[in-house]
């Protein structure tokens, strides 16, 4: 059972560049989440979804879209990389709202130079 | 909105040792608290999770937490701690839309031998 899978593991871009994120689930999970994990800044939020075809903006969703064509997958996509999207990428997904667990991939390291 | 606060940005004890990792939230409801583990370059772990009941949650790896509405907080504790704890710990609550978590800065831990 792979859980959270997420695509790729490092990326290195330059600026003004474009790249997708997979994040794909095998748990037949609602709810799914992008967070960027920086430096004394804990995670925060970029966009969710609530089930296939929706998407919504988190705490920090400027310079990102996202897409959830199919149930298992959540795509984060930038359209023109910029050196402060340098981070690390996590998702995640859950079941249902509020009482179960969030389970995580393992991330995905970019450096936009 | 919902926030957690997590006062300590670093902490050391020696391996034995008992450990407390200090959260406190803002909410106006009875939250949702979680604590989760990342262990060096990983994905998060959950730890433990409080919705109702039983003020005193025990988690996995013998770590437990006990909520404290007087005081807003979800201390995270363990009464000895072994090397393989070293890691960051992240104390969450669900968020204002009831979809996702608000995560804390996290704090660092270092088991010392």
């Amino acid at each position: 059972n792979a859980g959270v899978t997420q695509t790729p593991k490092f990326r290195v871009l330059k600026t003004g560049q474009s790249m997708t994120l997979l994040c794909a689930q095998d748990m037949n999970h609602e709810y799914m989440y992008w967070y960027r994990q920086d430096p004394g800044m804990g995670l925060r939020l970029i966009h969710y979804s609530v089930g296939e075809g929706t998407t919504a903006k988190g705490e920090v969703p400027d310079g990102y879209n996202v897409s959830r064509l199919k149930k298992q997958n959540f795509l984060l996509g930038l359209e023109s990389a910029a050196p402060s999207q340098t981070s690390v990428y996590f998702c995640a997904s859950s079941y249902s709202r509020r009482n179960t667990e969030a389970f995580f991939g393992q991330g995905t390291r970019l450096t936009v130079v | 909105a919902q926030s957690v606060t997590q006062p300590d940005i670093h902490i050391t004890v020696s391996e034995g040792a008992s450990l407390e990792l200090r959260c406190n939230y803002s909410y106006g409801a009875t939250p949702y608290l979680f604590w989760y583990v990342q262990s060096p370059g990983q994905g998060l772990q959950l730890l433990l999770k409080y919705f109702s009941g039983d003020t005193l949650v025990q988690g996995i790896k013998g770590f437990e937490a006990e909520f404290k509405r007087s005081q807003s907080s979800f201390n995270l504790r363990k009464p000895s701690v072994h090397w393989s704890d070293a890691a960051e710990y992240f104390c969450a609550v669900i968020s204002n839309s009831g979809y996702a978590l608000n995560f804390g800065k996290g704090t660092s831990l270092l088991v010392t031998p």
